[in-house]
């Protein structure tokens, strides 16, 4: 089945630095991927829609300048948290779009301290 | 952002009993999805309804997409205690290449044994 892969599995950082997270499809292509967001005990939340070679949609209250998305190739999308703050820590989750369905990452846990 | 009603929100149950979790919405979708998520991972495909009407099944567990395509059932029979974790419902809306899944709230199961 595919598999889609997230690195680091967990990072911790210091409030004002950059965090990069990279999500990856590894075996098959993805011209669309999605990174959501996931606090303790709750859903899910799009954050935005990354597609291959373009400019990433973001959903509504989020902030394009802090949360930069990178989808360079049909394998690999990245997610750099810029200037984080304690507000930021959380479990950040991408999936990559396949034919049927969106495949899932195994997710990466952010806490900046 | 928009996100699914699920309910119950948490179930406690005897192994050997059975599940019924739902999820409404206001929005029509096209595909509606179950999930189930276990601490520190992302969620991973359970059952995917792709019809009005239509009743899938995947061994114990039994799902249907609504006639009115908004809203969605997933029931686990004869439940173990791997069966613990949370479940959650997802809508597709869109079309290709725009397509993206909205998240209902979730279900934490907890099985007795």
């Amino acid at each position: 089945g595919a598999v889609v892969s997230q690195h680091p599995s967990w990072v911790i950082c210091k409030s004002g630095t950059s965090v990069k997270i990279e999500c990856r499809s590894l075996d098959f292509q993805a011209t669309t991927m999605f990174w959501y967001r996931q606090f303790p005990k709750q859903s899910l939340m799009l954050m935005a829609t990354s597609n291959e070679g373009s400019k990433a949609t973001y959903e509504q209250g989020v902030e394009k300048d802090k949360f930069l998305i990178n989808h360079a190739s049909l394998t690999l999308s990245t997610l750099t948290v810029t200037s984080a703050h304690p507000e930021d820590s959380s479990f950040y989750i991408c999936s990559a779009e396949g034919v049927y369905e969106q495949y899932f990452g195994p997710g990466t846990r952010l806490t900046v301290t | 952002g928009q996100q699914l009603n699920q309910s119950p929100q948490s179930m406690f149950i005897q192994e050997g009993e059975d599940v019924s979790m739902n999820c409404t919405s206001s929005s029509i979708f096209n595909t509606w999805l179950w999930y189930k998520q276990e601490p520190g991972e992302g969620p991973v495909l359970l059952i995917a309804l792709y019809k009005a009407g239509e009743l899938t099944s995947n061994g114990r567990l039994t799902a249907q997409f609504g006639i009115t395509r908004k809203d969605s059932f997933l029931n686990i029979s004869a439940s173990i205690p791997s069966d613990v974790g949370i479940y959650f419902c997802a809508g597709q809306s869109g079309g290709s290449g725009t397509y993206k899944y909205i998240f209902g709230t979730g279900t934490r199961l907890k099985v007795l044994a």
